[in-house]
């Protein structure tokens, strides 16, 4: 069974700064998708970020990028010039790509807070 | 297109009372996905329909919850009887084969 984890409960970071939040996964599976999801206040859950496995080039969204590491199962997270709106809590998600059945397995989450 | 449309927003219900829950998935999208999210647990799969068929509920808590898809428009989630510890918020979200999830707003449901 696939498992997700993120070590860090809570982080903050100064505005315009840059945070990286730590993600790993453990599967026997070659052919995966990973995600990192943000819930804002709102509550509601958005997508920030895709990486393919089969992909050596680092995703990257504007402010957002990751670093994966397939070998070591990690994907990280990096915010650059972090903003208020940032703050949010950061969900690492994986899904599986064997089938089209696959359910997407979510990390217990960090919560970031970007102080002014 | 509306996202994933989930209803009610807010839920409060007495012990005991049947709770229903609501989903509308993108047009389009195969599979749909229950998840709970609570601060113990964090968010758990429920069950996920792909093509309205159930392919995994083993994460159905126990007999007093059930869901439904009878139409790939509209998805159900029931809890009877309803308990205090069932308080979550519950999302539902679709996807378009093997890609990530869309998510709706949530639905946080308070049993008192």
């Amino acid at each position: 069974a696939q498992t997700v984890t993120q070590s860090q409960p809570e982080m903050s970071v100064q505005e315009a700064e840059t945070v990286t939040l730590s993600c790993t996964y453990d599967t026997s599976e070659n052919n995966y998708y990973l995600f990192w999801y943000k819930q804002p206040p709102s509550r509601q859950m958005i997508l920030v970020i895709r990486q393919e496995a089969y992909k050596q080039q680092n995703a990257t969204e504007n402010r957002f990028s990751v670093n994966f590491q397939k070998a070591a199962k990690s994907f990280s997270l990096k915010i650059s010039d972090s903003q208020l709106g940032d703050t949010a809590m950061y969900f690492c998600a994986f899904m599986a790509l064997e089938t089209s059945y696959d359910k997407v397995i979510f990390g217990p989450g960090t919560s970031l807070s970007v102080i002014p | 297109d509306a996202g994933v449309i989930q209803s009610p927003r807010h839920e409060v219900t007495e012990m005991g009372q049947e709770v229903t829950l609501r989903c509308k998935p993108i047009s389009g999208h195969n599979s749909l996905f229950w998840y709970r999210q609570t601060m113990m647990r964090g968010l758990e799969l429920l069950i996920y329909f792909n093509n309205n068929v159930p392919i995994d509920d083993s994460g159905m808590p126990e007999d007093r919850f059930s869901a439904k898809m009878p139409n790939a428009s509209f998805s159900t989630l029931k809890i009877q009887p309803s308990e205090p510890r069932d308080s979550a918020v519950y999302f539902c979200a679709s996807r378009p084969g093997a890609r990530e999830a869309f998510f709706g707003q949530g639905t946080r449901l308070t049993v008192v």
